[in-house]
């Protein structure tokens, strides 16, 4: 079964310009997070998904959005983009929200964002 | 405010030999935790899981314990393989509301296992 997948693999812009990540879930799994790793820190959340409704929000400033498909696929946007938003960024499926002991979170390669 | 933290940036092992990777946390609220490996390039990879209802769980060579009342959680891994060398991140979810489908991640531990 293919895992959690995310598109581009890696993306140079730059400062102002506005960046469109896209990402696949596990077949049969309707809950999407995102996720930003900066180098030498852990993932930061940044949204939850579910049901094409968002229903989680990390604490990230407007410039970042997001929204899920009938087909569960979703996109992050970063709009006026700044040196700092230079990360990985990680896209988790899980079957259903998370908060449930059983809910696993599972993760795609990410996407590499540099920002110049 | 660092609610999940991994006190060692860095493990040395030798093969064969026990891995044991510590993470601590401070919100009271969480109720299930996780490891992830991770290796350059790629994504976390979900290793093992544990409910705040247990205080251990096992898969294979890889065991989590739980300890509430000192908010502490590790990681063994037995034996040690080469293959093991990556960073671990040690990862907390609270019980619902706002907190539905966050992960709040450890830095993260680089072990390395020596053949």
């Amino acid at each position: 079964d293919a895992g959690v997948t995310q598109s581009p693999t890696h993306l140079i812009k730059t400062r102002g310009q506005h960046v469109t990540l896209r990402c696949s879930p596990i077949s049969g799994h309707k809950s999407v997070s995102w996720y930003q790793q900066v180098l030498g820190q852990g993932p930061q959340f940044i949204f939850q998904y579910y049901e094409k409704e968002e229903r989680g929000r990390g604490n990230f400033p407007d410039r970042f959005s997001a929204r899920q498909f009938p087909n569960y696929s979703s996109e992050l946007n970063v709009n006026a983009l700044l040196l700092g938003d230079s990360a990985l960024y990680l896209c988790a499926s899980s079957l259903r929200r998370g908060g449930l002991r059983t809910d696993t979170q599972y993760f795609g390669p990410g996407t590499r964002l540099t920002v110049l | 405010d660092q609610q999940v933290k991994q006190n060692s940036p860095s493990l040395s092992v030798q093969e064969g030999r026990i891995s044991i990777l510590n993470c601590d946390y401070t919100n009271s609220m969480f109720d299930y935790f996780l490891w992830y490996k991770k290796y350059p390039a790629e994504g976390p990879t979900f290793l093992i899981s544990i409910s705040s209802i247990k205080d251990k769980n096992e898969d294979g060579r890889f065991t989590v314990f739980l300890n509430k009342s000192a908010k502490h959680l590790s990681l063994h891994i037995v034996p040690s393989q080469p293959g093991d060398s990556a960073v671990y991140f040690c990862a907390a979810s609270g019980a619902g509301g706002t907190s539905y489908g966050k992960l709040t991640f450890g830095q993260g531990t680089i072990l390395t296992v020596h053949p």
